[in-house]
């Protein structure tokens, strides 16, 4: 069965760092990875992904995510954050059973960006 | 873009009533998801939905069920709610079968069970 891995509940960063959140993923077959942020007080929104292809994928609002096939990880990073990155974000897999239309989700990692 | 639009933001239900979440999409897309999201546990899949009157079981369908009449609308029901039914629950959309197709997600039903 897949699963997703966030092992950071939460990540502080100064405005203007590098940041990163991690994900780790298990699989059977090819994986299709996603991003999601969720600010507060809204859904989900979809960040970016990764199908095939380039191993860096870049997306929304300047973040990009690096595939890692042999660490099976896919890492969110963004060179320079910003206040209003301060959100919950969820790595997530596709899920190949239940018709290939489901994803499996991550716990979320919390990140603050401070000023 | 897509729209998906869940109709309570809040509510505050008692033990034992039926509760209702509808979630209305404005765009063509087959495929609707009920999501419940509890701190810690990510999203867990309930219920979710590839055509009309078409549902599938997710990962924690037990003490809900769902309805799907028309292709827009999804609605996820609660037959008896209890207090452990307390969450977020949120709604979501993907357009056809294509496994790089992504989830478009309404704002979310806070669902308090007293």
């Amino acid at each position: 069965a897949q699963s997703v891995a966030q092992p950071e509940d939460q990540v502080n960063v100064a405005e203007g760092n590098p940041l990163t959140v991690k994900c780790t993923y298990s699989v059977s077959g090819n994986p299709y990875l996603f991003w999601y942020v969720q600010y507060p007080n809204r859904g989900l929104q979809f960040l970016l992904k990764y199908i095939t292809g380039d191993n860096l994928v870049k997306g929304s609002y300047g973040f990009e995510a690096e595939f890692n096939k042999s660490q099976t990880s896919f890492h969110l990073k963004k060179p320079s954050a910003l206040v209003s990155d301060s959100a919950l974000y969820f790595c997530a897999v596709r899920d190949w059973g239940n018709y290939g239309q489901n994803f499996v989700f991550g716990p979320g990692t919390r990140l603050s960006v401070l000023p | 873009d897509v729209k998906v639009t869940q109709s309570s933001r809040y509510l505050v239900k008692r033990t034992g009533e039926k509760v209702f979440l509808e979630c209305v999409q404005d765009m063509d897309h087959e495929n609707m998801f009920w999501y419940r999201q509890d701190p810690g546990l990510g999203l867990r899949l309930i219920y979710f939905s590839y055509d009309v009157k078409m549902k599938e079981k997710g990962d924690i369908p037990e003490g809900y069920s769902v309805s799907r009449e028309k292709k827009e609308r999804f609605s996820l029901i609660l037959e008896s709610a209890s207090t452990n039914q307390t969450s977020m629950y949120l709604c979501a959309t993907s357009l056809g079968d294509s496994g790089a197709n992504v989830l478009t997600f309404g704002a979310g039903s806070r669902l308090t069970v007293l």
